[in-house]
């Protein structure tokens, strides 16, 4: 089974508009992190927000914010008043347990475009 | 900006020629980790260092060595280079302090092997 499911390819989205991306995740640990990272057409790969398994709140970053689900296993990115800057690759990823294991499993991504 | 820089950021080489990528960064951070990226797989950890000369395994190791002798470096070394080997690869530090456990990446290498 995959541990990180991104079901939308690619989305299109107007300026301005907020935007969701999906993403499920599947593990039996009860310490986790989910991790969502920007990789524009340049290339690098960007950190943009974390979420911790024991976190009560959902996280927030200036414009992102993560929607944890916790019992239906889903942490999708929000991007609000979404920017043409916005349009990038975006990778859902996960952390297993807090230590021993140092693997980032990452989702195969999201192409988002930016509608002007 | 974590510090990570890798050299050289293209190469093109031919298959069965040892290829060594490096990764260098300025800020004395203990972990290490070096992944690759092929469409439809995201990214997948390749080797990891959690200190001067202490190295691990990571989900697609075969065909791939590490080593790191200071902690500023941390090599990867195709031994013998393969056609399957020709991806994009990033290398990763973990931050400590912060959101914790986050890893920060790398420009990247674009490997290209013939």
């Amino acid at each position: 089974a995959q541990k990180i499911t991104q079901t939308q390819p690619g989305m299109f989205v107007q300026e301005k508009e907020a935007v969701t991306l999906d993403c499920t995740y599947d593990t039996s640990d009860p310490s986790y992190g989910l991790f969502w990272y920007k990789q524009p057409s340049s290339g690098e790969m960007i950190f943009l927000i974390y979420q911790g398994s024991y976190d009560q709140q959902n996280a927030t970053e200036g414009r992102y914010s993560l929607n944890f689900q916790k019992a239906r296993k889903s942490a999708n990115l929000v991007i609000s008043a979404s920017q043409l800057g916005d349009s990038a690759m975006y990778f859902c990823a996960m952390r297993e347990g807090i230590f021993g294991n140092e693997k980032l499993t990452f989702g195969t991504g999201t192409r988002l475009t930016i509608i002007p | 900006d974590a510090g990570i820089t890798q050299s050289p950021r293209h190469k093109v080489t031919e298959t069965g020629t040892p290829v060594t990528l490096r990764c260098h960064q300025t800020e004395n951070h203990r972990y290490m980790y070096w992944y690759r990226q092929d469409p439809g797989h995201g990214l997948r950890l390749i080797h990891y260092s959690y200190g001067v000369k202490d190295t691990d395994k990571g989900e697609v190791s075969d065909g791939y060595s590490v080593s790191r002798s200071k902690t500023e470096d941390f090599l990867l070394t195709l031994e013998s280079a393969t056609s399957s080997q020709t991806s994009v690869y990033f290398c990763a530090i973990r931050a400590s302090g912060g959101s914790p456990d986050t890893q920060y990446f790398g420009p990247g290498t674009r490997l290209t092997v013939l």
